[in-house]
C-alpha cells in the first residue's frame, strides 16, 4: 500500500528557533500533498495545499511566511515553522495523493508533534 | 455553523455490541465521504470512502451517506476492544473539483471505547 512517512515524529525546541518537518511519499510520487495541524481533542485543520515544482497554496489564517512549505521533488514536501512559539505546539501531520494511477484518496503520514518551550 | 460537526463523546459500548458514528455537514458541495480511524498520537487512517448518497460495506464496517439531509453514518458490527479509537469523519467537493487537489474537510472526531 502507499505509505507516508514523516520525520521527526516528535520534536522539541525552544521559542524563537526554526523546525523542519518532513513529509515523504515512499513507494509512490506525489503530485499534491496537504498540511494539517491538530491540537489537543481537535480536528484536523488543512494548512495549505503543496503542489511539485510550484508555491503551496495557504488556507485562510495561516502565515505563509511562518509555514513555510517546499515541495521539491515529486516525494518530498517540507515544512519549516520560523520563530517558533508556544502557541505553535501542536500535531503536523501530512498526507499525499498519487500522482498516478490519478486517484482521489489521501495517504496519511504518522504525524510530528511539535512542542516549544 | 461549523461545516462539519461530529459529536466528540466519548461512546463507550460493551464489546459485540453495534456502533453508530455520525457526522452532519452544512456545505451541499460535499460529493466524496470518508471516515478515518485515529489511534492516539498516530496519523489518521483511511477506513471508508465513499461517493455521493448510498451505503457502502467492508466487512464490519458500513458507510451511510445521505445527501439529502446532509449527514453521514458510520456502523461497525461486532465491536472489539482493538476498535477502540476516534473516528474522524471527512468529506470534500472533489479530488480535482477545482483543477487542482482540494484537502479534506474533517469532522472533529469521536472517541470511541469498546468495554470488554
Amino acid at each position: 500500500g502507499a505509505v507516508v512517512s514523516q520525520h521527526p515524529s516528535w520534536v522539541i525546541c525552544k521559542s524563537g528557533t526554526s523546525v523542519k518537518i518532513e513529509c515523504r511519499s515512499l513507494d509512490f510520487q506525489a503530485t499534491t500533498m496537504f498540511w494539517y495541524r491538530q491540537f489537543p481533542k481537535q480536528s484536523l485543520m488543512l494548512m495549505a495545499t503543496s503542489n511539485e515544482g510550484s508555491k503551496a497554496t495557504y488556507e485562510q489564517g495561516v502565515e505563509k511566511d511562518k509555514f513555510l512549505i517546499n515541495h521539491a521533488s515529486l516525494t518530498l514536501s517540507t515544512l519549516t515553522v520560523t520563530s517558533a512559539h508556544p502557541e505553535d505546539s501542536s500535531f503536523y501531520i501530512c498526507s499525499a495523493i498519487p500522482a498516478a494511477p490519478r486517484t482521489d484518496t489521501q495517504y496519511f503520514g504518522p504525524g510530528t508533534r511539535l512542542t516549544v518551550l | 455553523q461549523k461545516e462539519v460537526e461530529q459529536d466528540p463523546g466519548p461512546l463507550s459500548v460493551p464489546e459485540g455490541a453495534i456502533v453508530s458514528l455520525n457526522c452532519t455537514y452544512s456545505n451541499s458541495a460535499f460529493q466524496y465521504f470518508m471516515w478515518y480511524r485515529q489511534y492516539s498520537r498516530k496519523g489518521p487512517e483511511l477506513l471508508m470512502y465513499t461517493y455521493s448518497s448510498g451505503n457502502k460495506e467492508d466487512g464490519r464496517f458500513t458507510a451511510q451517506v445521505d445527501k439529502s439531509s446532509k449527514y453521514i453514518s458510520l456502523f461497525i458490527r461486532d465491536s472489539q476492544p482493538s476498535d477502540s479509537a476516534t473516528y474522524l469523519c471527512a468529506m470534500i467537493r472533489g479530488m480535482y473539483s477545482g483543477g487542482g487537489a482540494d484537502g479534506l474537510t474533517f469532522g472533529k472526531g469521536t472517541h470511541l471505547i469498546i468495554q470488554p
